[in-house]
């Protein structure tokens, strides 16, 4: 079983739709969460991280079950600029004092295209 | 601008050869880490380095090694290249307190 699992789409929406992206983890003692944006060969930018609260910003909300070990994603009124590899992210470890420690394990990441 | 720099961009290797990869930091920036991404995956953790040592390593054989210097650059080494060795590799640091990661735009390496 991987680690860290996305569907990988692609998803093909069109401008203005909703969009939900799921992901489940397998370390149940994982500490950080986390959704990066990857678009067409360059490198993944932090989306926003994930909260057990849930926390959104703007047009994107993000949400984390622990019980589960499922983190989700939702695009509300999707634009064209919207379209990109979003990445499931988790930190299994964390130090004392909340620096990060060991590795980022990424999913595979979902595509998402944005059609007008 | 990310604040993280890596040279060169794009490198074309034959199997066999030698190759180091470079990362430049963010002053304050003392936890570097790098990544392998194959075409259509997820990046894959290699190792990070913590204020100089090595302090997590992914599923990367010992032919995969790095080096973190005072001034906040660090390289990846990679000997013996193999074919499968072609992907991004990327460097990410995070500064003290932060959980996020920044990374550079990558070196695209292929081996052939």
């Amino acid at each position: 079983r991987k680690e860290v699992e996305q569907d990988p789409g692609p998803f093909n929406v069109p401008e203005g739709a909703t969009v939900a992206f799921n992901c489940t983890y397998s370390n149940s003692a994982s500490q950080s969460f986390f959704w990066y944006r990857q678009d067409c060969r360059k490198e993944p930018k932090l989306l926003m991280s994930v909260y057990s609260s849930g926390n959104e910003d703007g047009r994107f909300t993000a949400q984390l079950n622990r019980a589960s070990q499922y983190i989700s994603l939702l695009i509300r009124d999707s634009k064209l600029s919207d379209s990109a590899t979003y990445l499931c992210v988790v930190n299994p470890d964390e130090r004392a004092g909340g620096t990060s420690y060991g590795k980022l394990t990424f999913g595979q990441g979902t595509i998402l295209t944005v059609h007008p | 601008e990310t604040g993280v720099t890596q040279s060169p961009t794009h490198l074309i290797k034959t199997r066999g050869q030698q190759v180091t990869l470079r990362c430049s930091s963010q002053s304050g920036h003392n936890t570097v880490s790098w990544y392998q991404q194959a075409l259509g995956q997820g990046p894959q953790f290699i190792f990070q380095y913590y204020r100089e040592e090595e302090n997590g390593r992914g599923n990367f054989p010992p032919r995969f090694s790095g080096l973190q210097f005072p001034n906040y650059s660090s390289e990846l080494n990679v000997n013996a290249l193999e074919l499968d060795d072609s992907a991004l590799y990327l460097c990410a640091s995070s500064p003290p307190g932060e959980r996020g990661y920044t990374f550079g735009s990558g070196t695209r390496l292929t081996v052939v």
